[in-house]
């Protein structure tokens, strides 16, 4: 079975301070995507990255950048130097190639200014 | 503009009145999919459609139903809806296997069942 665990319910943090969130997959698969989404106060769905599995370089985009370690199931997501606009719920995914997507249960990030 | 729009956004009805949430892309998409999004549950996969006339079920298919009978639409039915069917919808689209390229969300459809 497949599962995504996002295991920080909530962070809060001061304005420009780096934040990380964790995002833990479980697969039996070895073929399989992961992604982010953003999901603002305003309620939308924000598509932030997708990685394959046979994909281990590490990503950044600007302030945002992501870990992908398959020795340890993990796909984190870091933001630097964090701003109010930063603030919404952080979805992780996994994807098993197979059309079936399974979401974690999010981690609301707050950053206060 | 590129889009997948849902209707209706609010929806309040009560127990065991059917009801119908319509989702449409315009980007000639294959793929879509319906999600329900709940506090603490993240979003969870009802139904997803490879291509017209192809579906199959998420992981919490148990009272919807859903049809694509055309490539650009893909309606979420609620024949006896229940309270616990309380949720944010999101249908979504994407243009070939879901593993392979970006979903674009609808807007979210925020249903109540009294």
């Amino acid at each position: 079975a497949q599962k995504v665990t996002q295991a920080q319910t909530e962070i809060s943090v001061v304005e420009k301070e780096d934040v990380t969130l964790d995002c833990v997959y479980e697969t039996r698969d070895t073929t399989y995507y992961l992604f982010w989404y953003k999901q603002p106060p305003s309620g939308e769905l924000v598509f932030l990255i997708r990685r394959n599995s046979f994909d281990e370089q590490n990503e950044i985009s600007g302030r945002y950048s992501w870990n992908f370690q398959k020795s340890t199931s993990s796909f984190n997501f870091t933001i630097t130097a964090s701003q109010v606009v930063d603030s919404a719920v952080y979805f992780c995914a996994l994807n098993n190639y197979g059309q079936n997507f399974v979401f974690g249960p999010g981690t609301r990030l707050s950053v206060l200014p | 503009e590129a889009q997948v729009t849902q209707n209706p956004r609010y929806l309040i009805t009560v127990t065991g009145k059917k009801l119908t949430v319509t989702c449409s892309q315009n980007m000639n998409h294959e793929y879509m999919s319906w999600y329900r999004q709940d506090p603490g549950l993240g979003l969870r996969q009802i139904y997803y459609s490879m291509n017209v006339e192809v579906t199959d079920k998420g992981d919490v298919p148990e009272g919807y139903k859903v049809s694509r009978k055309e490539k650009r639409n893909f309606p979420l039915i609620l024949e006896s809806p229940s309270p616990n069917q309380t949720s944010l919808y999101f249908c979504a689209s994407s243009l070939l296997l879901a593993g392979t390229d970006t979903q674009y969300f609808g807007p979210g459809t925020r249903l109540t069942v009294l």
